[in-house]
């Protein structure tokens, strides 16, 4: 079955800029979202078509693409920012949906 | 604002079928390009797609669950719902029913429910 890969853990200075990547051999032909999840609460889209943000989203999160991984990146990371974050896309068919492993991101 | 709610019983015996509604607020589940979709997540572990049923009433699951997954839609209650056969351990976690768009992305999410197996 497909797979989408990410780091088990991140880890950032209040301030500095974070970056989780997320690899997977069907992404240069397919979307990727991101999600951001606390604990005790239900995920958080992010990121839609790689890049894209839905209102509300604050602009120090953004997507990029290149090849087979895409990345998150997080400019500025706040204390608040502390969480898992999921990216999902699907496999080369489209059919089957599948999250990546989640990365969990600390705020040192 | 659509917002989702999931119902169900919290705790299902092993080999029994797990059932789970989800009501859709504020929008409907016969609106077109969404795919009503349940994700569920094992404590401490990522979330897994199960599956999703398109407005047209086509369904996808995963193909780890296929055989035992049912996902369906009443356009009159305006809810989608769950069903997982022949259930153990394994299938212990909280169940999120959500909204999935087009690019594959999933903007509305339930508060989720937690469903444990057990005798």
């Amino acid at each position: 079955s497909y797979e989408l890969t990410q780091p088990p853990s991140v880890s950032v200075s209040p301030g500095q800029t974070a970056r989780i990547t997320c690899s997977g051999d069907a992404l240069p032909k397919q979307y990727v979202s991101w999600y951001q999840q606390k604990p005790g609460q239900a995920p958080v889209l992010l990121i839609y078509k790689d890049s894209e943000r839905p209102s509300g989203i604050p602009e120090r999160f953004s997507g990029s693409s290149s090849g087979t991984t895409v990345t998150l990146t997080i400019s500025g990371v706040q204390a608040e920012d502390e969480a898992d974050y999921y990216c999902q896309s699907a496999d080369s068919s489209g059919t089957d949906w599948v999250f990546g492993g989640g990365t969990k991101l600390t705020v040192l | 604002q659509v917002q989702l709610q999931e119902s169900g019983p919290g705790l299902v015996k092993p080999s029994q079928t797990l059932s789970l509604t989800c009501t859709v607020s504020g929008g409907s589940v016969s609106s077109a390009s969404d795919y009503w979709s349940w994700i569920r997540q094992p404590a401490g572990k990522r979330l897994e797609w199960i599956g999703h049923i398109y407005t047209s009433g086509s369904t996808n699951y995963n193909p780890s669950l296929k055989s035992r997954v049912t996902i369906s839609v009443d356009m009159s209650k305006n809810q989608f719902s769950l069903k997982l056969s022949s259930v153990t351990a394994a299938d212990t976690a909280v169940y999120y029913c959500v909204r999935g768009r087009n690019y594959y992305n999933m903007d509305v999410w339930g508060q989720g429910t937690t469903v444990t197996v057990s005798s």
